[in-house]
């Protein structure tokens, strides 16, 4: 079964560095684009970039240039989204998704982490 | 690039058939046969429907069923059950390099 599991919820202050995962298995890690995806309290999908780990080509929405960092390591199925310095209104849940190839359908979804940020 | 365009809601009996729409331009749902669908029950991650316009992924009820004419692709949801009310989200492939994709705003979808 394909599957994609992410790292639990956070709650972090403003300032704050993280850095979330998502862990594929079931199919060929290397070979499958990895996207993330945010959703805003109460909002709809955004979407914010996308990795191939085969060799961590990456790119990102304009919207979240220089704002997050999206990275992988192939040699254990993981991608990160990361932030240095987290602000409020980066509370949301964050998704990522399969990609076969880009232009693709994000299939499957992970399960979501709830990144929280709060003074 | 700005979202497509998705009505706030629709409803219906069970029973019946409603279509969300999916309004995009000739840069993304106009130019590709790459929109994809996902269902979205609250607190629950998407759920792929519909993709590359009108292939239904393998266990999706084929009550579901996409299309697509000029710049505007739709969602059909027939024989509508208790079961479909959720959100529905489109999205499109731009051809852009460095912004492949664009969702919609979202239609929740209320089982009268």
């Amino acid at each position: 079964e394909v599957q994609l599991v992410q790292s639990g919820a956070e709650v972090k202050k403003p300032g704050e560095s993280l850095k979330i995962s998502c862990k594929g298995s079931g199919y060929s890690f290397s070979t499958n684009w990895i996207a993330w995806v945010r959703q805003m309290p109460g909002r709809g999908l955004e979407w914010m970039g996308v990795i191939y780990p085969g060799n961590s080509d990456t790119t990102y929405s304009p919207s979240f240039q220089g704002q997050v960092t999206i990275s992988a390591d192939k040699s254990i199925s993981a991608a990160y989204l990361q932030w240095s310095s987290l602000k409020a209104s980066d509370t949301a849940i964050y998704y990522c998704a399969r990609l076969n190839f880009i232009g693709g359908p994000f299939d499957p979804w992970g399960q979501g982490t709830l990144v929280s940020v709060s003074s | 690039q700005s979202a497509l365009t998705q009505p706030a809601s629709v409803s219906g009996s069970p029973g019946q058939s409603i279509t969300i729409s999916c309004t995009g331009t000739s840069n993304d749902v106009g130019s590709y046969n790459l929109v994809s669908w996902y269902q979205q029950y609250p607190d629950i991650a998407p759920k792929l429907m519909i993709y590359e316009g009108t292939k239904r992924p393998s266990g999706v009820s084929n009550r579901f069923s996409g299309s697509k004419s000029g710049n505007t692709a739709s969602l059909t949801i027939s024989g509508l059950q208790t079961e479909d009310e959720a959100d529905y989200y489109c999205s499109s492939y731009t051809g852009s390099s460095t912004f492949p994709y664009v969702f919609g705003t979202g239609t929740k979808v209320t089982v009268l």
